[in-house]
Formats: structure tokens, C-alpha cells, sequence
């Protein structure tokens, strides 16, 4: 079982809806969460990162953490098709020399 | 322009053979990584460099050698290549200078995309 767990999808929503996505992980050391987008034939970048539980927002973007439930999520408000890209949940432990965990990525796609 | 690059981007060999890939990054950071993007999108960590000294070797099979010549370069060299190493590869940076990591940004590279005939 791997550590951190993400539907791969595809995701296809209509341009101006809400993406929900979301990845659960088992290591309850895990203390920063990571969002990165990866565009077709690209190298990821990063979206979002928070610490511990709560909720982050950027523009469009609210990143939210639950560690009781080990749970975290990203939402992507009034979705633009040039969000259509892969969505790499990441994340990892204090004192892990930036050894990261990732989900396998979701693919969302945005219909115009 | 500042970035991770990694050449080649594509890197068609057949089985048997030997390969290396660059990566260079210009953005002063200390820490350097590849990884291995499967099939699937799955984004493993194969090594990492800070500061030219190895830091993290995942279970990865000794035909792969990572070399740091400085803390601004990271290659890996693949032996007797075989059909399942056929992936993208990404080197990326971060600006990690000790092992108390936190917030950690890791920059990527464009990516190679490794075909074993």
C-alpha cells in the first residue's frame, strides 16, 4: 500500500465549475502538504503548500488539511481550461531532506 | 533565464546499452534530486544531492549512478538498459541546506523522456 493514495481520474468538469481533489496518506509524521500542477509534457511546478491542519487560499485555489483524518484537498474555483493539467499531491515528514511523497496525480480536464 | 535544465529531452536506445542524462540548475540551490515519472504518472524519488554529497538512495538498481561534479550539476548514468527504465526522468532543485527540512519547493526540470527498444 503506498503511503499517500490519489485518484488518478480523468476529472472532466465544464469550464467555470468547482474542481474537488483530494489525497489520503497513512504516515502521521507527514507535516507539510504540497500541491503541484504538472502540464502535459512538463515538469511539475508548485501550486500550493501548507503546514499542518487548516486552509490555505490563493486566488482561485483553497488548499485544506485534515490530520485528524489524514486527509487533504485542493479546490479549484471557477475552473479555467488552462487548469487542465495533472494535480500531484506531495508531502513529507520534518527532517526528510525534502524526500517527498507524492500521490500519482490526478488529471482534470476543463471543457471550454 | 533561470531554471533546472536536463538534457536530452528525448532519449530513444535500445536494450543493453549505456546512457547518461544532465541536469543543471542556476538557481543556487543546494540540494538536487531525480526521479522517475512511470507509465502511470507515479513521481518516485530515485536520489538525492546536497552539496555534492549523497543523501538520499532510494531502492534503486545499481545500474544507476548519479554523479554531482558541483552543487549546480546532477547526472545520472543508467548501464545495461532494460525495457522497464523506460520513463521521464526529472531532475529537480530545492534550497535545502540542512536536514531539518521544511517547507521544501522543489524545482523541476523539463524532464527526459527515456524509450528502451
Amino acid at each position: 500500500q503506498k503511503e499517500v493514495e490519489q485518484d488518478p481520474g480523468p476529472l472532466s468538469v465544464p469550464e467555470g465549475a468547482i474542481v474537488s481533489l483530494n489525497c489520503t496518506y497513512s504516515n502521521s509524521a507527514f507535516q507539510y502538504f504540497m500541491w503541484y500542477r504538472q502540464y502535459s509534457r512538463k515538469g511539475p511546478e508548485l501550486l500550493m503548500y501548507t503546514y499542518s491542519s487548516g486552509n490555505k487560499e490563493d486566488g482561485r485555489f483553497t488548499a485544506q488539511v485534515d490530520k485528524s483524518s489524514k486527509y487533504i484537498s485542493l479546490f479549484i474555483r471557477d475552473s479555467q481550461p488552462s487548469d487542465s493539467a495533472t494535480y500531484l499531491c506531495a508531502m513529507n515528514p520534518p527532517g526528510s531532506w525534502g524526500k517527498l511523497q507524492f500521490g500519482a496525480g490526478t488529471q482534470v480536464v476543463v471543457t471550454p | 533565464d533561470t531554471a533546472v535544465s536536463q538534457t536530452p529531452k528525448y532519449l530513444v536506445t535500445q536494450m543493453g546499452n549505456d546512457k547518461s542524462i544532465k541536469c543543471e540548475q542556476n538557481l543556487g540551490h543546494d540540494t538536487m534530486y531525480w526521479y522517475k515519472q512511470d507509465s502511470k504518472k507515479f513521481l518516485k524519488i530515485m536520489f538525492s544531492y546536497n552539496n555534492k554529497e549523497l543523501i538520499i538512495n532510494e531502492t534503486v538498481p545499481n545500474r544507476f549512478s548519479p554523479k554531482s561534479p558541483d552543487k549546480a550539476h546532477l547526472n545520472l548514468h543508467i548501464n545495461s538498459l532494460e525495457l522497464g527504465d523506460s520513463a521521464v526522468y526529472f531532475c529537480a532543485s530545492s534550497q535545502d541546506r540542512t536536514g531539518v527540512v521544511s517547507y521544501n519547493e522543489q524545482f523541476f526540470g523539463p524532464g527526459t523522456r527515456l524509450t528502451v527498444l
